[in-house]
């Protein structure tokens, strides 16, 4: 059972549109991060977020965390073929030590 | 400061065999978490080691082990492999046994199963 959604799962724009993607849940997470992950390559973390309604800004990315801690969104504007990667979401459950990730969504940026 | 750094990179195993996965924990850091990712998948959470001792499991069978040593890097063992356990391990350090605050990750062990 995937306890993180996101939404959509392929993504393909063209450099300077804006998009957003989503993660849901139907449990409550104590946190939220948000990490992009390269071909080959290990995840990066973006961002965390901590308290519902939480808003946090990293240059042209926006990340949301819902008001009642079950869901959260990667806003980018006018994105930039950089931009190109899997954008994952994962949360703690409690004081859980594992990180639930969700499968992801795969963002393609063309010049 | 050196980073999370993985080995091998790439693995080619058959079924039956054991493999041993390596990881060097970043500077500073005593926790280190293993992650198993499928193609197509997030990362799934295997298990965690805090200073040399399992405290945490995800839902995987016991032919897949693990240690810490005291330097803080760690050694994942799967055992009895089958084809489905080819994915990218990955292995992520950070400081602080049970918070999951900030994990830096390696660049992973892809391991194909024949």
């Amino acid at each position: 059972t995937q306890l993180l959604e996101q939404s959509p799962q392929f993504l393909s724009i063209q450099e300077g549109e804006n998009l957003t993607v989503y993660c849901n849940s139907s449990s409550v997470f104590s946190s939220l991060q948000w990490y992009r992950q390269e071909p080959g390559e290990g995840p990066v973390l973006l961002v965390t977020v901590v308290t519902g309604g939480e808003v946090k800004k990293l240059k042209r990315l926006t990340f949301q965390f819902g008001d009642a801690r079950k869901d959260s969104s990667l806003h980018i504007t006018a994105a930039q073929p950089g931009d190109t990667g899997l954008y994952l979401c994962a949360g703690k459950v409690n004081s859980g030590y594992a990180l639930n990730f969700g499968k992801g969504t795969s963002l393609l940026v063309t010049p | 400061e050196t980073g999370v750094t993985q080995s091998p990179t790439h693995l080619i195993k058959t079924r039956g065999q054991q493999v041993t996965l390596r990881c060097s924990s970043q500077s500073g850091h005593n926790t280190v978490s293993w992650y198993q990712q499928a193609l197509g998948q997030g990362p799934q959470f295997i298990f965690q080691y805090y200073r040399e001792e399992e405290n945490g499991r995800g839902n995987f069978p016991p032919r897949f082990s693990g240690l810490q040593f005291p330097n803080y890097s760690s050694e994942l063992n799967v055992n009895a492999l089958e084809l489905d356990d080819s994915a990218l391990y990955l292995c992520a350090s950070s400081s602080g046994g049970r918070t999951h605050e900030k994990l830096f990750f390696g660049s992973g062990t892809q391991l194909s199963v024949l």
